[in-house]
């Protein structure tokens, strides 16, 4: 079975744009999940999304925001880009809500905002 | 904010010797994950331990958890080349089914196996 699948892999923007990364979580997930992850530090939690609704938010800005569609799939959003957005944003899935079940992570998305 | 804070940050070690890393938190959790990462890729995850329990074996893996002192080992036994990566704590803290859950990682061990 496929794991959690992210694209893209990899994303160069510069500041003040708009990027989109996409999430597939396993297959029967209902639960998904977004960490930011900066250099040398550990993933901080962004959001939450179970049942298409969001039940879990982070301390980051208004500029991020999030949503989970019928198929369970989910989109991170970030507008208004900084430098200091650049990070590996990473994925997770689990088959019920939240983190009282194993969390599978996709691969990431690395960005770099110049 | 970081829950857990990883002790020690790095460690090298012998391929063949056993490599122990402890995680401390500061709230009550439901459970602790730890996770492993090869350079900057996804997270791997290696085992879950609940707060009701306090010691599980997954192969060369060995966690122990101590509730009252906050505190989680990860013990790997018979290292290789390969264990070489960043390895995670993680916690649950959240305190309903509907509420905020998100799992509250700490700032890693970077664990280096010489051959």
């Amino acid at each position: 079975d496929a794991g959690v699948t992210q694209s893209p892999t990899h994303l160069i923007k510069t500041r003040g744009q708009h990027v989109t990364l996409r999430c597939s979580p396993i297959s029967g997930h209902k639960s998904v999940s977004w960490y930011q992850q900066v250099l040398g530090q550990g993933p901080q939690f962004i959001f939450q999304y179970y049942e298409k609704e969001e039940r879990g938010r982070g301390n980051f800005p208004d500029r991020f925001s999030a949503r989970q569609f019928p198929n369970y799939s989910s989109e991170l959003n970030v507008n208004a880009l900084l430098l200091g957005d650049s990070a590996l944003y990473l994925c997770a899935s689990s088959l019920l809500q939240g983190a009282r079940e194993t969390q599978y992570f996709g691969p990431g998305t690395r960005l770099l905002v110049l | 904010s970081q829950q857990g804070e990883e002790d020690p940050q790095a460690l090298s070690i012998q391929e063949g010797e056993n490599a122990t890393m402890n995680c401390s938190y500061k709230t009550s959790i439901n459970n602790l994950q730890w996770y492993r990462q090869n350079s900057g890729r996804g997270l791997v995850h290696l085992i879950l331990i609940r707060s009701n329990e306090r010691e599980k074996h997954s192969g060369r893996l060995r966690v122990t958890l101590d509730t009252s002192k906050k505190s989680s080992s990860l013990l790997i036994t018979a290292s290789r080349a390969a264990d070489t990566a960043s390895y995670f704590c993680a916690t649950d803290a959240s305190s309903s089914n509907f509420g905020n859950e998100k799992l509250t990682f700490g700032t890693g061990t970077r664990l280096t196996i010489i051959p």
